[in-house]
């Protein structure tokens, strides 16, 4: 089973806007970590926050936690028709997510029209 | 520097046939884990190896999936009378160490039963 849900399924954009996305789970965790797929390129790890942090960024990114809401957001900046993907949180599973394997969301679906 | 490499690609199978899935992740990590995506899904945990041990298989849908890492490096994932159920592409991800961490994936094989 899945572990959240990630909001909105689907994400329509022109090049330049932002794009948010939000994720929601449900057991304690060690971290959060966000990934991209698109059919070129796999499965690709983004940013990683961990429980203690709020907010983080990693060049157009920028990846908030609320770990009270057990909720995490992701912003894209300034979006580029190669930003087109789909937008997956995972957490850890086991115990506080300590054991290693990831539980994916069900993802965003994201494109951005040039 | 080769990243993970999965093999096949794709693979067709006739319902009852028997498939054998490859998996070579990144040379000198430790954790190895097999996941499955069902079209419009986020990936699905099915195990995890740690060397050749395997600590996990709890996310095997059935008995017919069998997974196995003899010598700690590559792995293979085997589905055996195969069903249409089981069509959907399979993820091999590696990590140098275990814990709940960046995890680096293949390209995944994508399975379809006829």
């Amino acid at each position: 089973s899945q572990q959240g849900e990630e909001d909105p399924q689907a994400l329509s954009i022109q090049e330049g806007e932002n794009a948010t996305m939000n994720c929601s789970y449900k057991t304690s965790i060690n971290n959060l970590q966000w990934y991209r797929q698109n059919s070129g390129r796999g499965l690709v790890h983004l940013i990683l926050i961990r429980s203690n942090e709020r907010e983080k960024h990693s060049g157009r990114l920028r990846v908030t936690l609320d770990t009270s809401k057990k909720s995490s957001s992701l912003l894209i900046t300034a979006s580029r028709a190669a930003d087109t993907a789909s937008y997956f949180c995972a957490t850890g599973g086991g115990f506080a997510g300590s054991q290693g394997n990831l539980i994916f969301g069900k993802g965003t679906k994201l494109s951005v029209k040039p | 520097g080769a990243g993970v490499s999965q093999s096949p690609r794709y693979k067709v199978a006739k319902r009852g046939q028997d498939v054998a899935l490859r998996c070579d992740p990144i040379s000198g990590h430790v954790s190895l884990f097999w996941y499955q995506q069902a079209l419009g899904q986020g990936p699905e945990f099915l195990t995890y190896f740690q060397n050749e041990a395997q600590l996990d298989k709890s996310g095997l849908p059935s008995d017919r999936f069998f997974a196995e890492r003899p010598e700690g490096s590559v792995s293979t994932l085997k589905i055996q009378r195969t069903q249409q159920e089981d069509s959907a592409v399979y993820l091999c991800a590696s990590t140098f160490s275990r814990g709940n961490n960046e995890q680096f994936f293949g390209p995944g094989t994508r399975l379809t039963v006829l």
